[in-house]
């Protein structure tokens, strides 16, 4: 069983363009998690789906950031026109279910770099 | 609102020393704690979870930690340290606030051993 697949692994955009992250969960997974992870900090939520439905976006950016996870195929983090301050890494994560005690299991992340 | 705390953002030990990495959680249910680590540029590893069964959490590599829900206190030991053990380590709550239930992280301590 394959763990959560993450690609890119990086991603360099110049400012302007658009900026597409891919996650796969673990098979059997069908709650999935993106977390945004800057340089000498912690990961921070951003949006929380299962599939084809956005459960929890409230640690998404009101503009440029949007999410979405199909019945089928991988979950996509899109950024719109990126800047310079979205360069950081972006990790996914997915569960198999929610609930007290599940726990979540983490893909190597995508290192955007934004030039 | 749940949160995490953790006390120290850089720790220092000699290799075969003890290991005490400090945690601080607040949250309005009952919560699953975890402990992850992240080596250089690497994804997150689990390395324990407490989910009520024994408030002392044994985990991989030797790593242990102890429910204090008196002290709301989660602490991360290791009774000697390795080299190996050197990485960035989150400590992460989860509980069902604002009715779903995500993943809320420390800033994280960077473990450093030194030879």
């Amino acid at each position: 069983n394959a763990g959560v697949m993450q690609n890119p692994r990086h991603l360099v955009r110049r400012r302007g363009q658009e900026a597409r992250l891919r996650c796969s969960p673990m098979k059997g997974h069908s709650h999935v998690y993106w977390y945004r992870q800057l340089p000498e900090e912690g990961l921070k939520f951003m949006v929380y789906l299962q599939k084809e439905n956005i459960i929890d976006e409230s640690g998404m950016p009101k503009e440029r950031f949007s999410a979405e996870f199909p019945k089928e195929g991988p979950s996509i983090l899109r950024i719109q026109q990126v800047v310079r301050g979205d360069s950081a890494a972006y990790f996914c994560a997915s569960s198999p279910a929610t609930g007290w005690g599940t726990e979540a299991f983490f893909g190597q992340g995508t290192r955007l770099t934004v030039v | 609102a749940q949160s995490v705390t953790q006390l120290d953002s850089h720790v220092s030990v000699s290799e075969g020393t003890p290991v005490l990495l400090r945690c601080n959680y607040s949250s309005s249910y009952s919560p699953s704690l975890f402990w992850y680590v992240q080596h250089p540029n690497k994804g997150l590893q689990l390395l324990l979870k407490y989910t009520s069964a024994a408030t002392l959490v044994k985990g991989i590599n030797g790593f242990e930690a102890e429910f204090k829900k008196s002290e709301t206190s989660f602490h991360l030991t290791k009774p000697s340290a390795h080299m190996s053990d050197a990485a960035e380590y989150f400590c992460v709550v989860s509980d069902q606030d604002s009715g779903t239930y995500k993943y809320i992280f420390g800033t994280g301590t960077r473990l450093k051993v030194l030879a």
